[in-house]
């Protein structure tokens, strides 16, 4: 059973097109990231949504646009791609403690050429 | 805002080696500690984590003391694996206030564990 799952696990594009990175979690939990990791293995968060209302949005472009259908899920929309948006993108879950563990999926790995 | 500085790496050990990770934060109030660790092409995983100062963490052989008064939370393992070769994450989190389940994330340490 596949606690956090993200699709695709790879996604190779063109600098300028559009993408979506799709996240479940299957853990029942109420709170969902994004976090980007960059070429130096630096994780940083993006965005954090509990049951589906947003409650963290670090100084991400705006072109990055997370969205939350139900709390099991959590994607992730970039327009206008650029070439320093390549890197991987974790999604994680966690329950409603703000101190409990989270649990990531497997990544995905970006690349724009 | 949180910060988390780890020791730099890459850190070459050979097998049975005793390792340690040093990792120090800055933090207000009382806030939680974690190792994640990260194998190849995988996501992050909880090592282990302290939520109360004097607490110590402990898994897989690995283990972190949480240090208030030196804000310190260095991971030690007396006898290295080759499973262990990986990337090490020192991270904090708050409780309260509107950080809210935010993790704060060191560079990360890459560990490689020779036979």
């Amino acid at each position: 059973d596949t606690a956090v799952s993200q699709t695709p696990k790879y996604l190779v594009t063109q600098m300028g097109n559009d993408k979506s990175i799709k996240c479940e979690q299957n853990l029942g939990h109420d709170t969902m990231y994004w976090y980007k990791q960059d070429s130096k293995k630096f994780l940083k968060i993006m965005f954090s949504y509990n049951n589906k209302e947003l409650i963290i949005n670090e100084t991400v472009p705006n072109r990055f646009s997370p969205k939350s259908p139900d709390k099991a899920h959590l994607n992730l929309h970039i327009n206008s791609l650029e070439l320093g948006d390549s890197a991987v993108y974790f999604c994680a879950s966690s329950p409603e403690s703000q101190t409990d563990t989270q649990y990531f999926g497997p990544g995905t790995r970006l690349t724009v050429l | 805002g949180n910060s988390v500085t780890q020791m730099e790496g890459p850190v070459t050990l050979s097998e049975e080696a005793f390792l340690t990770i040093n990792c120090t934060y800055t933090a207000t109030g009382y806030p939680s500690l974690f190792w994640y660790v990260q194998y190849p092409g995988e996501g992050l995983q909880l090592l282990l984590k302290a939520t109360k100062a004097d607490d110590k963490g402990s898994n897989k052989g690995f283990e972190a003391t949480y240090r208030k008064e030196t804000t310190s939370f260095h991971l030690e393992k007396g006898s290295v694996q080759v499973s262990d070769s990986a990337v090490y994450f020192c991270a904090v989190a708050n409780a309260g206030g509107t950080s809210y389940g935010k993790l704060t994330f060191g560079q990360g340490t890459i560990l490689t564990v020779h036979p």
